[in-house]
């Protein structure tokens, strides 16, 4: 069965650095999320990318973070200059169709972030 | 302002026996509601969908309703087994499809 896949699974970074995280989502979905979940904390959402652009930014989403899908398969986050609280479990997800009301949201594995 | 409340925090049960997990939305406009399962360390993984025309939907042991009018929704776990121990997350989502999670119900199944 298809999945999302993210890479990598956990990542220790210092605070000020980039950091990149990688996610490759299912191969004929057209719809692309970031969602975070700090620790002991509900998942919130980042941001919707499609047809190369961002759909839709939460207020968390801000000018520190970017999104980009590079080449046919890889969906990417970038945190410029990370701080302390970015420190979460970074979740990837995909969909198959736009505006589909019942559509299904897969999600990735996820990614540790953790910034010291 | 769009929430999703859910009730209880955490909840231990005997394996074998069921459960029932509480969700109160105030979404609006109104689209769909999910339940999602979350293991540890991993990503959620979607359980049932259910749209506002919809009362009742089952996955297995899994079985959630939708109370529109109330804005409330249920899953109940039936003859839990120590696999079910994990998050279970409510979500409503909008008519534009953004989703409002909720903070989770932590779910313990012990032998």
């Amino acid at each position: 069965e298809p999945e999302v896949t993210q890479t990598p699974s956990h990542q220790v970074t210092q605070m000020g650095q980039e950091v990149i995280l990688r996610c490759v989502p299912i191969s004929n979905h057209l719809y692309f999320y970031w969602y975070r979940q700090i620790l002991g904390q509900k998942v919130e959402f980042l941001v919707s990318f499609y047809n190369n652009e961002i759909s839709e930014k939460s207020e968390i989403f801000d000018d520190q973070f970017s999104v980009e899908r590079p080449d046919g398969s890889n969906f990417t986050l970038k945190i410029r200059s990370t701080k302390l609280e970015d420190s979460a479990m970074y979740f990837c997800a995909s969909s198959e169709m736009v505006q589909e009301r019942s559509n299904e949201q897969y999600f990735g594995p996820g990614t540790r972030l953790t910034v010291t | 302002k769009n929430q999703v409340e859910q009730s209880p925090q955490s909840l231990i049960i005997l394996e074998g026996k069921n459960c029932t997990l509480q969700c109160n939305y105030t979404v609006s406009p109104f689209s769909n509601l999910r339940w999602y399962k979350q293991d540890t360390g991993r990503g959620p993984v979607s359980l049932t969908i259910m749209t506002f025309s919809e009362n009742t939907k089952s996955n297995g042991r899994y079985t959630a309703t939708l109370d529109a009018d109330t804005k409330q929704s249920s899953l109940h776990i039936t003859a839990s087994q120590l696999s079910d121990s994990a998050s279970y997350i409510c979500v409503a989502t909008d008519s534009w499809g953004k989703f409002q999670f909720g903070a989770g119900t932590q779910v313990v199944v012990t032998p």
